[in-house]
């Protein structure tokens, strides 16, 4: 078990909804990275979030955006909502603003319908 | 091009074989690299690190080319619990940006 805990593991929306992914991060680690996967992808990456401000962003529009909290969880907002948001989105956790070893969770499952 | 590539895959191997799989990558400020395994339908983790030098790690070695922008990840001894997907990671520069490739499947046969 990595200790980062993602909630929920499967969800079911409708194209134009708006969704919240949220992410626990290890104990001691201050800064989170999210990934959206697709079948049969690699995880493409998202946004960094390291203590509480962005760190860097892949091509993703807007509408995906995120949020740390003092606590370093960190959650995952996708407004509009489009099919091809369908997929697993990851959450990783690690410590400090470099890329070390990163702990990833379970993942969440989206489906867009 | 993408900025990760991988072998593709998959790779069907006996058990016991020796099965490498190659990774470039096309950011030359590229500053840390990684192998990471997932098996299917679960999560990304941490296979090794990849350092200049060559690290191995039991039955696996990693080699990183800089000049070449490659990187390698030898099997040896292939076991059935290896059957899954290998990716290949680049951290670019800052290092917060972390790029995986495609990833490769491998499936280790009795």
């Amino acid at each position: 078990e990595t200790g980062v805990t993602q909630s929920p593991t499967h969800l079911i929306k409708t194209r134009g909804q708006q969704v919240t992914l949220r992410c626990s991060s290890q104990s001691g680690h201050n800064t989170v990275s999210w990934y959206q996967q697709a079948l049969g992808q690699g995880p493409q990456f998202i946004f960094q979030y390291y203590r509480e401000e962005e760190n860097g962003r892949g091509n993703f529009p807007p509408r995906f955006s995120g949020l740390q909290f003092p606590n370093y969880s960190s959650e995952l907002n996708v407004n509009a909502l489009e099919l091809d948001d369908s997929a697993l989105y990851l959450c990783a956790s690690s410590l400090g603003g470099v890329v070390t070893e990163a702990f990833f969770g379970q993942g969440t499952r989206l489906t867009v319908v | 091009r993408k900025e990760v590539e991988q072998d593709p895959g998959p790779f069907n191997v006996p058990e016991g074989a020796t099965v490498a799989f190659n990774c470039t990558y096309s950011n030359s400020a590229s500053q840390s690299f990684f192998w990471y395994r997932q098996d299917c339908r679960k999560e990304p983790k941490l296979l090794m690190s990849v350092y200049s030098s060559g690290n191995e790690d039991g039955r696996f070695t990693a080699q990183l080319n800089r000049a070449s922008q490659y990187i390698s990840l030898l099997i040896r001894d292939s076991k059935l619990s290896d059957s899954a997907t290998y990716l290949c990671v680049v951290a670019n520069t800052g290092g917060f940006k972390t790029i995986f490739g495609a990833g490769t499947r491998l499936f280790v046969k009795a």
